[in-house]
């Protein structure tokens, strides 16, 4: 699956706030949505993987929706902190690796 | 999951040396993929490495530039040959998981490379 895009690029937003950013990939040939995080100097970690259309996940502050008939998926974050600091990737797939990864949203989390 | 090591961590090389990084799972994996990200891109699968047989490498992507070694079911490393600066990026080892929703990927923590 290719032409993943993800947006913003980059933001930042004061501790406390409640922030979000896009998924948008192509419906066709859509089996999983999978949302990693990637913080500076550690590894990628996976925090959700969604195949249902409607689907909502939920790791304490941060939740992800899905919606496969339109091709996007939504990352909130609720009382953002700075550790939430990181980039944000996303890679739709078709049920098989290697993965195809967007751009990632650069989040910044000002104390 | 699985727990993957990348050795070096970071490197900073002259332009025309090479670079060999090894990547060390701790349980025996069938795939394991080469990403690189470049200052400002995505996450860029390099290539495909399977015990075995030779890797396969992306468009865009040769082998003379970036050969591959896959020794055993637990080991890879990644050469980047004949360095130039745009060479420099993050390159990350990664093997897949199957879970009950399919398949999944497992990241190293990356080679940061500078080359000058």
């Amino acid at each position: 699956i290719l032409n993943v895009e993800q947006s913003p690029q980059s933001l930042h937003v004061q501790e406390g706030d409640s922030t979000n950013f896009t998924c948008s990939f192509p419906s066709s040939n859509f089996y999983a949505l999978h949302w990693y995080r990637w913080e500076t100097a550690k590894s990628p970690e996976a925090l959700f993987v969604m195949t249902l259309n409607g689907d909502e996940k939920k790791k304490g502050r941060i939740s992800a929706t899905l919606n496969t008939k339109e091709g996007y998926s939504y990352l909130y974050i609720k009382g953002s902190q700075p550790e939430d600091s990181a980039t944000y990737l996303c890679a739709p797939s078709s049920g098989n690796t290697p993965l195809v990864f967007g751009k990632g949203t650069r989040l910044s989390v000002i104390a | 999951s699985a727990v993957i090591s990348q050795k070096p961590s970071r490197d900073i090389c002259q332009r025309g040396t090479s670079l060999t990084i090894q990547c060390q799972v701790d349980s025996q994996v069938t795939m394991m993929f080469w990403y690189r990200q470049q200052p400002g891109q995505s996450l860029t699968l390099i290539a495909t490495a399977n015990q075995g047989s030779e890797a396969t490498y992306e468009s865009g992507f040769v082998i003379d530039k970036f050969p591959i070694s896959r020794p055993n079911l637990t080991f890879s490393t990644l050469t980047v040959s004949n360095m130039s600066p745009e060479d420099s990026s993050i390159y990350l080892c990664s093997v897949e998981r199957t879970r009950a929703w399919g398949e999944t990927q497992y990241f190293g923590p990356g080679t940061r490379l500078l080359v000058l």
